[in-house]
């Protein structure tokens, strides 16, 4: 099994809502990553996990927050959000042992904040 | 810091054509660079990397040659499908494990029949 999966596909919630983003890969990877990609944009890392401990904060709002239940699992919790917040967010994974750091990806949730 | 300069685009070329999408790179060591591409509505798909100088990545037809001499990375394809439009990512990383990878801006690639 060499995939990412993210679930769901597509979301679309309201400002006062609180939703999930799940994603689960069972390739053996250490290291987990939330991308956000707006439009015509490269992605952005949000956060990185490493054995299940989060290693890196890329300054996200809180209104954001990850969650890494074991070393299959990435959550992405959402409350609050803007309209602005509005993006494809990715999921990435990675073997934390390799030197160069390859990454695999998921297909996306594309979000729609109202 | 780190960064990637890639083609503006969009580029748009026929069926069969040659393709090259230009990949320059700032970085201090020794980074790895790879090329991600994005179909519509989908996720990214690393298409080829490598590792250090000299190192050719080859991957479905498509080509890039890490040159430390010139900073550059440059994708290439001989012979271009309808198939291939799509958005290309030129990326390095720097790390063990969990290094970020970054990205540069991305080029649209659009094949007409």
């Amino acid at each position: 099994d060499t995939e990412v999966t993210q679930t769901p596909k597509h979301l679309v919630m309201g400002m006062t809502n609180k939703k999930s983003l799940k994603c689960e890969q069972h390739m053996g990877h250490r290291a987990m990553y939330w991308y956000k990609q707006k439009a015509k944009k490269p992605p952005e890392l949000m956060f990185v996990y490493s054995y299940e401990k989060l290693s890196i904060n890329e300054s996200v709002p809180s209104r954001f927050s990850p969650e890494c239940p074991n070393s299959s699992l990435l959550n992405l919790h959402l409350h609050a959000l803007q309209p602005e917040d509005s993006a494809l967010y990715l999921c990435a994974s990675s073997q934390e042992d390799f030197s160069y750091n390859e990454q695999f990806f998921g297909p996306g949730t594309r979000l729609t904040v109202l | 810091g780190d960064s990637v300069t890639q083609m503006e685009g969009p580029v748009t070329l026929s069926e069969e054509a040659f393709l090259t999408i230009n990949c320059t790179y700032t970085a201090t060591g020794y980074p790895s660079l790879f090329w991600y591409v994005q179909y519509p509505g989908e996720g990214l798909q690393l298409l080829l990397k490598a590792t250090k100088a000299d190192d050719k990545g080859s991957n479905k037809g498509f080509e890039a040659t890490y040159r430390k001499e010139t900073t550059s990375f440059h994708l290439e394809k001989g012979s271009v499908q309808v198939s291939d439009s799509a958005v290309y990512f030129c990326a390095l990383s720097k790390g063990f494990g969990n290094e970020k990878l970054t990205f540069g801006t991305g080029t649209r690639l659009t094949i007409i029949p």
